[in-house]
């Protein structure tokens, strides 16, 4: 598609409970980064893919989350047995070209832990 | 210290008014830089890039200042439409990934 789709839209768990977001990049886009929003506007770099293949993930809590990006299928990020401070949007942004070249942004999930 | 930084404002200034955005970054490496804005934690939009010395889009131009480490924005004859926060953003050369700053509030005022 033209612009970076991201489902759901809000999602709420208790502590404790899986969370699972999806994305879609724009069509044509190689790259897709994952980011975290918190407070203040501060933002975390999570994972990214070239194609389904893992660019870097050196953002990645791995004891807990997980990403995927396979063929012909959404990306997706999982958050295994969530926590409060994971609390936060999630952004996926996708580019043609790598890091140094524009990152278009979907519209992001909240994620709630309660 | 963080690899961008930025001044928080907020910026309150009335229509019409020129106002300008600093930002500074650590990585004299860095070679792509990016202003985007966004709106009440919507999604972050990219303004302009900011590939050479500058450019300029319309009433926005953007600077890069590499021996001092630092990009502006200017945003001439603002307009309510303006009233976002503006992200200045830098990608390090060797990382793959965006860094961020915190972001600059700016409120345009009838």
């Amino acid at each position: 598609g033209e612009e970076v789709a991201q489902t759901p839209k809000h999602l709420v768990r208790g502590e404790g409970q899986k969370a699972k977001l999806y994305c879609a990049p724009i069509k044509g886009h190689s790259y897709v980064f994952w980011y975290q929003q918190v407070l203040k506007n501060e933002f975390k770099f999570l994972i990214s893919f070239q194609n389904e293949n893992v660019f870097d993930e050196t953002g990645m809590p791995k004891e807990r989350f997980s990403a995927k990006c396979l063929p012909n299928s959404p990306c997706s990020l999982e958050i295994q047995a969530t926590k409060l401070e994971d609390s936060a949007v999630y952004f996926c942004a996708s580019s043609q070209f790598g890091n140094s070249y524009e990152q278009y942004f979907g519209p992001g999930t909240r994620l709630t832990v309660t | 210290r963080k690899e961008v930084e930025q001044d928080p404002g907020p910026f309150n200034v009335p229509e019409g008014a020129t106002v300008a955005f600093n930002c500074t970054y650590s990585n004299s490496a860095s070679q792509s830089f990016f202003w985007y804005r966004q709106d009440c934690r919507k999604e972050p939009k990219l303004l302009m890039s900011v590939y050479s010395s500058g450019n300029e889009d319309g009433r926005f131009t953007a600077q890069l200042n590499r021996a001092s480490q630092y990009i502006s924005l200017l945003i001439r004859d603002s307009k309510l439409s303006d009233s976002a926060t503006y992200l200045c953003v830098v990608a390090p050369t060797g990382a793959n990934n965006l860094f961020f700053g915190t972001g600059t509030r700016l409120t345009v005022i009838p």
